[in-house]
């Protein structure tokens, strides 16, 4: 069965580098999105990713914050400067179409732990 | 706006257990409700899923169903096994836009 697959599956980083989290859609999506849970918190969403552009983005996705399909497979999230509080589980999701009726395929996740 | 409510856990249940998992939730206009299941170490699985008003979503044994009245997507399993093990995540996905909606998670284990 296709499946999504992020890596790494934990990043440590020290807080103001860069960080490029990956991920792999299915390969014939055409949305992909961004979420986040921080320990003990709800799933939140980050940013939606369509033809090549961003279709929506929550509050949480500010300057720091950018997306990229560099190539048909990949699709990336880049903190540009990270944070204490960007600690969290990233969760990378592909659907193959949009709106209410559309299911969303997880990855699991990488883990990103800011020091 | 649009939000999920769900049962805090951590849930401890014996096998063979009956299991209701609580999920609640706000929209505006008609949402379409899931259920997903993380195992360790895997990703959010889709369990089940309903689209409309008393739909009901069935599957390995879970059900829910939608209940407009009380805005309601409770899971339940009649009875649970070591290997349903795993956290358990309410969603909604609204007429508009193309995010999800997540509750907190419920961690479930079943001791045998």
């Amino acid at each position: 069965e296709p499946e999504v697959t992020q890596t790494p599956s934990h990043q440590v980083t020290q807080m103001g580098q860069e960080v490029i989290l990956r991920c792999v859609p299915i390969s014939n999506h055409l949305y992909f999105y961004w979420y986040r849970q921080i320990l003990g918190q709800k799933v939140e969403f980050l940013v939606s990713f369509y033809n090549n552009e961003i279709s929506e983005k929550s509050e949480i996705f500010d300057d720091q914050f950018s997306v990229e399909r560099p190539d048909g497979s990949n699709f990336t999230l880049k903190i540009r400067s990270t944070k204490l509080e960007d600690s969290a589980m990233y969760f990378c999701a592909s659907s193959g179409t949009s709106g209410n009726r559309g299911i969303q395929y997880f990855g699991a996740g990488t883990r990103l732990s800011v020091l | 706006g649009n939000s999920v409510t769900q049962m805090e856990g951590p849930v401890t249940l014996s096998e063979e257990a009956f299991l209701t998992i609580n999920c609640t939730y706000t929209a505006t206009g008609y949402p379409s409700l899931f259920w997903y299941v993380q195992y360790p170490g895997e990703g959010l699985q889709l369990l089940l899923k309903a689209t409309k008003a008393d739909d009901k979503g069935s599957n390995k044994g879970f059900e829910a169903t939608y209940r407009k009245e009380t805005t309601s997507f409770h899971l339940e399993k009649g009875s649970v096994q070591v290997s349903d093990s795993a956290v358990y995540f309410c969603a909604l996905s609204a007429n508009t836009g193309n995010q999800f909606y997540f509750g907190t998670g419920t961690s479930l284990t079943v001791i045998p």
